[in-house]
């Protein structure tokens, strides 16, 4: 059974930094692209980040783009978002999600149950 | 960016009810790559549709897509109570993945 677990999240002041982590289990994570996406409150999804299967090509949203950081270890079958510099507006659930391809077909077939951020003062 | 607009914003239908659920792409999605996935308050969005009209695994046959260049469709036959959820659509034929703003299937 594939399961996808995300945590790192919390309450930060604008500005700060926070890691988001997802442990992946239940498939070989290094066979597929990974991605982040996330929801604001009371708003639809709206995608973050991607990462094909060898970190050789990785997107961004605009919104996040020279902020955060997508990174993965496969030897760990974990996955990574750094976001640094961040704002209020970056308050939402942030959900891990994998790929069916390594190359980053765009879809997301499963899904974690997410982790909340909070950015505020 | 390809804007997908989703319409209705909200349904209230019955069990045994069918319904249909459209999105509308901003410009064509390259390849009908068109995806559809259903989220439940507190619980991980599920992917229900790819490729426009693909079942993704395990998803009953109550749920059909259907569609191509900038307009689908999610058609739900036969309603039941798991299926009242919101529903979102997604187009990942530009290397900007965007989504609609979701419809929101509850129960009357």
């Amino acid at each position: 059974e594939v399961q996808l677990v995300e945590s790192g999240g919390g309450l930060v002041q604008p500005g700060r930094s926070l890691r988001l982590s997802c442990a992946a289990s239940g498939f070989t994570f290094d066979d597929y692209a990974m991605h982040w996406v996330r929801q604001r409150p009371g708003k639809g999804l709206e995608w973050v980040s991607s990462i094909t299967w060898e970190s050789r090509n990785i997107a961004y949203a605009d919104s996040v783009k020279a902020r955060f950081t997508i990174s993965r270890d496969n030897a760990k079958n974990s996955l990574y978002l750094q976001m640094n510099s961040l704002r209020p507006e970056d308050t939402a659930f942030y959900y891990c999600a994998k790929d069916p391809s390594g190359s980053s077909l765009g879809v997301f077939d499963y899904w974690g149950q997410g982790t909340l951020v909070t950015v505020s003062s | 960016e390809i804007v997908l607009t989703q319409s209705p914003g909200t349904l209230s239908l019955s069990l045994g009810e069918s319904v249909t659920l459209s999105c509308r792409a901003s410009q064509s999605v390259s390849s009908d790559y068109l995806a559809w996935y259903q989220h439940k308050p507190g619980q991980a969005p599920r992917l229900l549709i790819y490729g426009a009209s693909r079942r993704a695994t395990d998803i009953p046959d109550r749920f059909s897509g259907s569609g191509s260049g900038s307009d689908f469709t999610l058609t739900i036959s036969r309603l039941e109570p798991e299926d009242f959820a919101v529903y979102y659509c997604q187009q990942y034929g530009s290397s900007r993945f965007t989504f609609g703003p979701g419809t929101k299937v509850d129960i009357k």
